[in-house]
C-alpha cells in the first residue's frame, strides 16, 4: 500500500532534550516536506527537500534540522525542543517532474505526529 | 510578504445549498492545490490545478483558477453532510519549491 508513514504519531517531551520524527515514503517520490499545523495558522511548511541531499527551508525553519540521506525517508530533528514548537507535525511527499518547467504533483501526507514539549 | 487567503474561514450551510470557497494569493503560481482535512484527520488532495482557466470537479466539487485574478474558486454543489471538512488551498511559489498554504476553510454542512 502506498503510503507516509510518521513516527512516534505522539510525544510529549521535556524542554531541551533532543528529538527526532521520523517520515517515509514508498512510493519513490523526489519531493519531501515537513509541516506544522497549529490552531488559526493553518499548515507552515518547515523544510523540504526535493532530492537525495537536496534541502532548503520552509517558512518557519528555526529549531528544526532535516536530512535526507536516502530517498525515502526524510527525519525532522528537534535539537533543543522549546514549548513553542508544540503542535501537529506533518510530513508528506510527492512527485516532481524530472527536466522541464518546475512541478509538483499533489502531496502524500502522513498521518501526523502531536508533539507537546513541556 | 507572500500570503494566501481563504474566506470564509468558517462556513456553516444546509444540505442541499450551494456555496463557494474563495482562495486569493499574493505571488505568481502557475499551479494551485486543493486539499481536504477530516476533523482528527491527516490531509488529502482534492485537486490540482496547473494553468491559468483550468477547472476540475469530482462529485459535488468543482475547483477552478484564475491565474491573472491569482484567485481559485472552490464551488460545493448541493452540500451533504460529508463534505464537512476543514479545506485548504496551497500554491507554490515560481521559481520554488516552497508551499504556502492558506489558513482553512472549516465547513460544516447541517442536515
Amino acid at each position: 500500500e502506498a503510503q507516509v508513514t510518521q513516527n512516534p504519531r505522539y510525544l510529549i517531551t521535556v524542554t531541551g532534550k533532543k528529538l527526532t520524527v521520523t517520515c517515509s515514503q514508498n512510493m519513490n517520490h523526489e519531493y519531501m516536506s515537513w509541516y506544522r499545523q497549529d490552531p488559526g495558522l493553518g499548515l507552515r511548511q518547515i523544510y523540504y527537500s526535493m532530492n537525495v541531499e537536496v534541502t532548503d527551508k520552509g517558512d518557519v525553519p528555526e529549531g528544526y534540522k532535516v536530512s535526507r540521506k536516502e530517498k525515502r525517508n526524510f527525519p525532522l530533528i528537534l535539537e533543543s525542543p522549546s514549548p513553542n514548537q508544540t503542535s501537529l507535525y506533518f510530513c508528506a511527499s510527492s512527485l516532481s517532474n524530472s527536466g522541464g518547467p518546475l512541478f509538483l504533483y499533489e502531496q502524500y501526507f502522513g498521518p501526523g505526529t502531536r508533539l507537546t514539549v513541556t | 510578504e507572500l500570503k494566501v487567503e481563504q474566506n470564509p474561514l468558517f462556513l456553516s450551510m444546509q444540505e442541499g445549498k450551494n456555496y463557494t470557497i474563495y482562495c486569493n494569493y499574493s505571488t505568481t503560481s502557475d499551479r494551485l492545490y486543493w486539499y481536504r482535512q477530516d476533523p482528527g484527520k491527516s490531509l488529502e488532495s482534492l485537486f490540482v490545478l496547473l494553468s491559468n482557466g483550468a477547472v476540475k470537479q469530482e462529485g459535488r466539487l468543482m475547483a477552478s483558477l484564475d491565474t491573472k485574478a491569482r484567485l481559485s474558486t472552490l464551488h460545493i454543489t448541493a452540500a451533504v453532510h460529508d463534505l464537512s471538512a476543514t479545506y485548504f488551498c496551497a500554491v507554490v511559489t515560481s521559481g520554488t519549491y516552497k508551499y504556502i498554504f492558506g489558513t482553512g476553510t472549516r465547513l460544516k454542512v447541517l442536515a
